[in-house]
């Protein structure tokens, strides 16, 4: 069975671009995060989304939006890039909320973002 | 607020030697726990999950962890280490919202 696909796998910006990250839930999961990895740091909660509504937000700028679509795949786009920006980025998802869900993800191999 | 402290950043041993890496956390209740092991380039794979129960929890590879209420500590061991162990761990914790907070983490490093 498929995993957490994401793409693009790397991809190099420059500040005040835009970018769109993707990224396909295992087949079955309806719910999707986003975290940003700083090198050297753990994960950073940015969005969760499930059956296409956002559930919950980090402490992340409003240059940060995200969606999902009735496939359950979800995209991650940052508006008007900064250095410090550039981090991996993961998708995770997991199993539907409620139905005994502890909060464990499954996670994607990430995007890693460079901003020049 | 949930919050997560590995206060080691690296860890260095001998390969075939015992290992433990820290975690504590601060939440309100009993948590979900969690240890993810990351390598190089890689995504974050589950190591293990404490939820309710046996304290003492069993992972893949050969891990395992304990939770204990009394110093709010979920520390993962392996009795005998393996160069490919060589990589990044992460604690989180999982609240009443379901969205796992990480720590830092702690980069392992394997000595022949």
């Amino acid at each position: 069975d498929a995993g957490v696909t994401q793409s693009p796998t790397h991809l190099i910006k420059t500040r005040g671009q835009h970018v769109t990250l993707r990224c396909s839930p295992i087949s079955g999961h309806k719910s999707v995060s986003w975290y940003q990895q700083v090198l050297g740091q753990g994960p950073q909660f940015i969005f969760q989304y499930y059956e296409k509504e956002e559930r919950g937000r980090g402490n992340f700028p409003d240059r940060f939006s995200a969606r999902q679509f009735p496939n359950y795949s979800s995209e991650l786009n940052v508006n008007a890039l900064l250095l410090g920006d550039s981090a991996l980025y993961l998708c995770a998802s997991r199993t539907t909320p409620g139905q005994g869900d502890t909060g464990e993800l499954f996670f994607g191999e990430g995007s890693r973002l460079t901003v020049l | 607020a949930q919050s997560v402290t590995q206060p080691d950043i690296h860890i260095t041993v001998s390969e075939g030697a015992s290992l433990e890496l820290r975690c504590n956390y601060s939440y309100g209740a009993t948590p979900y726990l969690f240890w993810y092991v990351q390598s190089p380039g890689q995504g974050l794979q589950l190591l293990l999950k404490y939820f309710s129960g046996d304290t003492l929890v069993q992972g893949i590879k050969g891990f395992e962890a304990e939770f204990k209420r009394s110093q709010s500590s979920f520390n993962l061991r392996k009795p005998s280490v393996h160069w490919s162990d060589a990589a990044e761990y992460f604690c989180a914790l999982s609240g009443g919202s379901y969205i796992p907070t990480f720590g830092r983490g702690t980069s392992l490093i394997v000595h022949p």
